[in-house]
């Protein structure tokens, strides 16, 4: 069962704010969100969680609604190595992290 | 400190053989999981084990099997190699809290002939 839902693809230039939206309609209570980014052949590396309101930390920032069912990933002033896959994880358990397709974000010179 | 760390990183095998595949955790993490992860199907989450005891399944058929050691290294296997089983292995350790942060190693990577 799907959790979370979030762009296939995003492009954008180098320098510019990327923002990927991920929905996650039916969060239960206990669930945190969580975000990964991943590259080619290596696994996902942890970017940002938070539980509601604005978390930010040296790479990101994440942006909760106060309903929780959507959430925002800022990446400032990208880079061509922010090209990679991101995902959007809502879950209350560390024995059961489903990952869902992810966003492929392409950044361009 | 050190990561986690997966052996080996490359193999070949061929159908109908056997692979054991391993994780290190990183020190003091009680908690690994592991990961299929295929261009078709994405990651796919496998099974999850925490002090020795396998906490949680994926749908994975039981050809795959898991198993954890009291210094929480871990080892996962998988009998009578089928072509669809070549894949990216990964393999992530965590304090096993529900903050759910997980720390992945560079996975293990199977073709399968």
């Amino acid at each position: 069962l799907a959790k979370t839902t979030q762009p296939i693809s995003m492009d954008s230039y180098e320098g510019q704010e990327v923002n990927i939206t991920c929905s996650h309609n039916n969060i239960a209570t206990n669930d945190y969100i969580t975000w990964y980014q991943q590259f080619p052949s290596q696994g996902p590396r942890f970017i940002i969680q938070g539980y509601k309101t604005k978390v930010t930390n040296e790479v990101a920032s994440l942006f909760i609604p106060a309903d929780r069912k959507s959430s925002t990933l800022s990446l400032p002033r990208v880079s061509l190595s922010d090209t990679a896959v991101y995902y959007c994880l809502v879950d209350s358990s560390a024995s059961k992290i489903i990952f869902g397709s992810g966003t492929r974000l392409s950044i361009r010179p | 400190k050190a990561g986690v760390t997966q052996t080996p990183r490359y193999l070949i095998k061929t159908r109908g053989q056997q692979v054991t595949l391993s994780c290190s955790p990183i020190s003091g993490h009680r908690s690994v999981s592991w990961y299929q992860q295929t261009p078709g199907q994405g990651l796919q989450f496998l099974f999850e084990y925490f002090s020795e005891t396998q906490r949680n399944k994926g749908n994975f058929p039981g050809r795959f099997s898991g198993r954890q050691f009291s210094n929480s290294r871990s080892e996962m296997n998988v009998s009578t190699l089928e072509l669809g089983d070549s894949a990216l292995y990964l393999c992530a350790s965590s304090r096993g809290s529900n903050t759910g942060e997980l720390f992945f190693g560079e996975g293990s990577r199977l073709t399968v002939l």
